[in-house]
């Protein structure tokens, strides 16, 4: 199986700070690989497919790159509805995995 | 508009069976990669299952952890995706929930609101 390892676990950050989360995988995945951002008592939310591409109605400020085994998921000005947990997801072969989730908490 | 909605879970004892339906609307149901994904409390997400679409027969894949005791499955006519659990275990307690991939794009692009299976005696 790939694992999918996610850093940091948590972070604590303020309203407009630049934050970025880093996912590796333990093989080549090339670009597949999506974001997602999870609320409290919320399904989780996509936010990118294909390692950099944004899904419809997800702002700008959010960005990813990467390709291979190494990835990152960029915010680029936290607003108070970001602080929330992401978690990468690889869908380049069965069965599929997660990290292990980074939680961004208002510092 | 896509949305999906979960329904069927509930308190089942060790070693008995469930059935999780996932109704969707809004889009074409049977060229629609389906997954249902689960999440233990407080814990992270886990991949669980997969229908792929109509042109590929509708075909599976399933994490280790299920192989063999849940089966994922369709009624096309419905539009509902399923997921049949047998021979649960306390382990298998979790908030499950459906997620759609639309032709072209990356999976759980739509995700259901989930719904909570609890395994105890």
């Amino acid at each position: 199986d790939i694992q999918m390892t996610q850093s940091p676990s948590s972070l604590s950050a303020s309203v407009g700070d630049r934050i970025t989360i880093t996912c590796r995988a333990s093989q080549a995945i090339g670009n597949s690989l999506a974001w997602f951002q999870q609320k409290p008592g919320k399904a989780p939310k996509s936010l990118i497919d294909a390692a950099s591409r944004l899904q419809s109605g997800v702002p700008s400020k959010f960005s990813g790159s990467g390709s291979g085994t190494d990835f990152t998921l960029t915010i680029s000005s936290l607003q108070p509805e970001d602080f929330a947990t992401y978690y990468c997801h690889q869908y380049k072969s069965y069965p599929f995995t997660f990290g292990g989730g980074t939680k961004v908490e208002i510092k | 508009e896509e949305q999906l909605v979960e329904s069927g879970g509930g308190l089942v004892q060790p070693g008995g069976s469930l059935r999780l339906s996932c109704a969707a609307s809004g889009f074409t149901f049977s060229d629609h990669l389906m997954d249902w994904v689960r999440q233990a409390p407080g814990k992270g997400l886990e991949w669980v299952g997969r229908s792929r679409t109509k042109s590929n027969s509708y075909s599976t894949e399933y994490a280790a952890s299920v192989k063999g005791r849940f089966t994922v499955s369709r009624d096309e006519s419905k539009n509902l995706l399923y997921l049949q659990m047998n021979s649960l275990k306390t382990e298998d307690t979790a908030v499950y929930y459906c997620g759609s991939g639309r032709p072209g794009a990356g999976p759980l692009g739509h995700w259901g609101q989930g719904t909570l299976v609890t395994v105890s005696a």
